[in-house]
């Protein structure tokens, strides 16, 4: 079965520090994976694609297929920053169908 | 372009009541699906459409239904409602799949007493 942990519901860091949010995922194929993120009173949108080996908004992930992982990443954490973050699997080929993580929700503290 | 809309925002059913969740998106979507937020478990799938007439079940379809008409609107069906449905959802669209890029709704949240 497909699964998608995000291990920490809340992570909180001050600005111009490193941000790793956490994201191990369970899957014995090749996956896609995704981060989605919500702004406050914003709706849920895409923030970055493996597939697309992007960084958006200063944000990389990469994909570690020996520890099952694709954490995301920001090496200066800006307030701005601050919202719900989700992590999600997409696993069998063809099928349309994403699996999301619980969420973690980070706050930048100034 | 109005997006991903969905209607209504707010709604309180009766355990038994039925009722119709509306989604409409104006992009030209071949994709469509629904998803449920509950607290501490993300969101998980109910139905999605790769085009019109075509339905597929996610991972929890028990106690919904769907249909695609047209390619702008994919309503999901609350037969017979429950407590156990009270929760907040969402209908999302993309060009073609998953793999490209997901346009949410703003989400209704629904009470089911």
């Amino acid at each position: 079965a497909q699964r998608v942990t995000q291990p920490e519901k809340l992570l909180s860091v001050f600005k111009g520090a490193p941000v790793e949010l956490k994201c191990n995922y369970s899957y014995s194929g090749s996956p896609e994976l995704f981060w989605y993120v919500q702004y406050s009173r914003q709706r849920l949108q895409l923030l970055l694609r493996h597939i697309s080996r992007e960084s958006i908004k200063g944000f990389t992930a990469d994909l570690n297929k020996g520890e099952t992982s694709f954490h995301l990443k920001k090496p200066f954490a800006q307030e701005e920053d601050s919202a719900m973050y989700y992590c999600a699997l997409s696993g069998v080929q063809g099928a349309q169908k994403l699996v999301f993580g619980q969420g973690t929700r980070l706050t930048i503290n100034p | 372009n109005a997006g991903v809309t969905q209607t209504p925002k707010f709604q309180v059913l009766k355990t038994g009541q039925s009722m119709t969740l509306q989604c409409a998106q104006d992009m030209n979507h071949e994709y469509m699906s629904w998803y449920r937020q509950d607290p501490g478990m993300g969101l998980r799938l109910i139905h999605y459409s790769v085009g019109a007439g075509i339905t597929d079940q996610g991972e929890v379809p028990n106690g919904y239904n769907v249909s695609r008409s047209t390619t702008e609107d994919f309503p999901l069906r609350l037969l017979s409602a429950a407590p156990s449905q009270t929760s907040v959802y969402f209908c999302a669209s993309s060009r073609r799949g998953i793999y490209e890029k997901l346009f949410f709704g703003s989400g209704t949240q629904l009470s089911v007493l």
